[in-house]
């Protein structure tokens, strides 16, 4: 079976830095997604690693172990907006289809 | 205006009643998605489709239905309604997969359904 392992809730300090992990096992894994959800909104896509290594998108970047199953999302300079849900998805290849597992999510709340 | 919209955003109904929830994006995508959102267990598929004339069942599919009219829009039914159905519920669409990079979901912005 397909499992991602994200830790439930997070704190951190207004201008501060916070590695959120994830770790998942599946089958035919075919690249991860991390995406922010703020409360009662739509998840929006942050970032993509389909290959091992680390992603900068500006203040936000993932890095991807495949061998070892594991994925963070790192968020720099950190903003009280930026309190929201950090969704891990995988994906994974079955029945002929890739197909977008999800995490429960990590409830980050940022403080002054 | 949004890309992916869904009607209602909000319902509250009653046991047994069917229940119809509507999407429509003007992303020009191909593949459109339906996800229902609980408290402590993330998003999951309840159903997929990658075209017109493709349908294809999620995890949790059974007690629901979808039609996929056009391309634009994908419509998630729910026969006759039960509390356990209560949850958030999101429209996604995604571009194919080109090669090794696998296109992003985009979301709608939810609808909260409620059955007492």
């Amino acid at each position: 079976g397909q499992n991602i392992d994200q830790p439930t809730e997070m704190t951190a300090t207004e201008g501060a830095i916070v590695q959120i992990n994830c770790t998942y096992q599946t089958s035919g894994f075919n690249g991860l997604f991390w995406y922010q959800q703020h409360a009662g909104e739509a998840p929006t896509f942050l970032s993509y690693n389909v290959l091992d290594g680390l992603e900068e998108k500006g203040r936000f970047s993932s890095f991807l172990s495949r061998s070892k199953g594991y994925s963070y999302l790192l968020l720099k300079e950190l903003q009280m907006k930026d309190s929201a849900s950090y969704l891990c998805a995988v994906y994974h290849f079955s029945g002929g289809y890739n197909k977008l597992i999800f995490g429960a999510g990590t409830r980050l709340a940022v403080h002054p | 205006d949004a890309d992916v919209t869904q009607t209602p955003r909000n319902r509250i109904t009653k046991t047994g009643k069917r229940i119809m929830l509507e999407c429509s994006q003007t992303k020009g995508h191909d593949r459109m998605y339906w996800y229902r959102q609980d408290p402590g267990l993330g998003l999951r598929l309840i159903y997929y489709s990658f075209d017109v004339k493709d349908i294809n069942k999620g995890e949790i599919s059974d007690g629901y239905s979808v039609s996929r009219q056009a391309q634009a829009k994908f419509s998630l039914s729910l026969e006759s309604a039960i509390p356990n159905q209560t949850a958030l519920y999101f429209c996604a669409t995604s571009d194919h997969d080109r090669g090794y990079s696998n296109q992003p979901q985009h979301f709608g912005d939810g609808t909260r359904l409620s059955i007492l």
